[in-house]
């Protein structure tokens, strides 16, 4: 069964801290997707990555930074946490255009 | 740059009766449009998508939707509600050129009542 996994389900973090949130795919998609969910809100788009080391910024890369060193792997860094950061977030992952995405379980992250 | 309106943030239907969930998109080029289904602590899951063809697209679990030019809407529809319904929905839309990216809705939360 193919798979996105993101490493956590549930994170708490202080203000101020590095957050690293990992996502990987066995599918081998070219592109993945990192979306923050907030109700009443949907889905927005943070960052995207189309191939290796590509990356372009979604809606709402304020604060946030993204790499992808493997095919597989798409991480999302918040570089100081903040309590406006505390969210859902989805990673995803694609092939080609047209297609739907797959998605993980999602990273409840709480920065207190 | 292509969006997508959800009327109804809540729809409570009873069990048996028909879903329907509305969805109207922007876009300045024919879009591939999608619907997702989000239960309670899980990612979401494509439900059924539109890229080209036959307009009236079906999916899983008994979904269905109906793509309309003339209205710019894709509303997905679902006869006989079943209790596992329950959940959020999700409408998207993508465009060329940038047609791997997805625009989502703000959800509809479904509830089914017994």
């Amino acid at each position: 069964d193919v798979k996105v996994t993101q490493s956590s389900r549930y994170l708490v973090k202080r203000t101020g801290e590095k957050v690293f949130l990992e996502c990987v795919q066995d599918m081998d998609h070219e592109n993945m997707f990192w979306y923050r969910q907030d109700p009443g809100l949907g889905l927005r788009l943070i960052y995207f990555s189309y191939d290796v080391k590509m990356k372009e910024k979604g809606d709402i890369p304020e604060g946030y930074s993204v790499s992808r060193e493997k095919k597989e792997r798409f991480s999302l860094i918040l570089e100081s946490a903040s309590t406006n950061q505390t969210s859902m977030y989805l990673c995803a992952s694609s092939r080609g255009q047209n297609g739907g995405y797959t998605f993980g379980s999602g990273t409840r992250l709480t920065v207190v | 740059a292509q969006s997508v309106t959800q009327l109804g943030s809540h729809v409570s239907v009873s069990e048996g009766a028909l879903v329907l969930l509305r969805c109207n998109y922007s876009s300045s080029v024919p879009p591939y449009l999608f619907w997702y289904v989000q239960y309670p602590n899980q990612g979401l899951q494509l439900l059924l998508k539109y890229t080209t063809g036959a307009t009236l697209v079906k999916g899983i679990n008994g979904f269905e939707a109906e793509f309309k030019k003339s209205e710019t809407s894709f509303h997905l529809t679902k006869p006989s509600a079943h209790m596992s319904d329950a959940a959020e929905y999700f409408c998207a839309v993508s465009a060329p050129p940038n047609d791997y990216k997805l625009s989502f809705g703000a959800g509809t939360t479904v509830t089914v009542r017994a």
